[in-house]
């Protein structure tokens, strides 16, 4: 089946620096890719939604400029925390809905971002 | 704006049946969805309801009823494997309109 891939798993950084997160769509293409943040024990809060060759549809409360998306492609796009700090530090989730239209979100195995 | 409601945990015995309901606002409604999440994991996919009525995938089953914006999962023969957080999702009228989820169900299973 349709496989989305996402990395780094695991990002520690200093605080200040930018990180980068890739997600791909490794056998279908992906013309709408969802950003997804959790903290421990709570759910999945969508983050923005990443549109093929247009800008990204950020969620109230989301800062556009810290977190930069980019999908400049239709199997690639990507999530870059600029200067982070501290609690920035989360789980960060990828994912696309399935070709077919089943209503199947697939995910990809998450980024764990660590900022010191 | 959209939300879901689903109960914080539930706990169950191994090989007995579970029910975790999900009821529904949103200003569109394309379908619901039901996900497992395993700690440290991402999410999968279990489930999807674009219709009223039952479907059934092996040991879960899934039901929706639109007219009372109510869902739930029903997991049967439970095995200790099951024991992980389950979320129910709702995305809009279109296929890539974005897909909001509950807070989240953990289920406990005792042996």
């Amino acid at each position: 089946g349709a496989v989305v891939s996402q990395h780094p798993s695991r990002v520690i950084c200093k605080s200040g620096t930018s990180v980068k997160i890739e997600c791909r769509s490794l056998d279908f293409q992906a013309t709408t890719m969802f950003w997804y943040r959790q903290f421990p024990k709570q759910s999945l809060m969508l983050m923005a939604t990443s549109n093929e060759g247009s800008k990204a549809t950020y969620e109230q409360g989301v800062e556009k400029d810290k977190f930069l998306i980019n999908h400049a492609s239709l199997t690639l796009s990507t999530l870059t925390v600029t200067s982070a700090h501290p609690e920035d530090s989360s789980f960060y989730i990828c994912s696309a809905p399935t070709p077919g239209g089943t209503g199947e979100l697939f995910f990809g195995e998450g980024s764990r971002l660590t900022v010191l | 704006g959209q939300s879901l409601e689903q109960p914080s945990e539930v706990t169950a015995v191994e090989g007995a049946i579970v029910q975790i309901n999900c009821t529904y606002q949103t200003s569109g409604f394309y379908g619901l969805s039901w996900y497992q999440q395993h700690d440290g994991g991402a999410p999968t996919f279990l489930s999807y309801n674009g219709l009223d009525g039952l479907e059934e995938t092996g040991r879960f089953s899934s039901f929706l009823s639109r007219s009372d914006s109510y869902g739930y999962l029903l997991l049967q023969e439970l095995q200790m494997k099951d024991s992980a957080s389950y979320f129910c999702a709702v995305g809009g009228e279109n296929r890539d309109d974005k897909i909001i989820f509950g807070k989240g169900t953990r289920l406990h299973i005792l042996p």
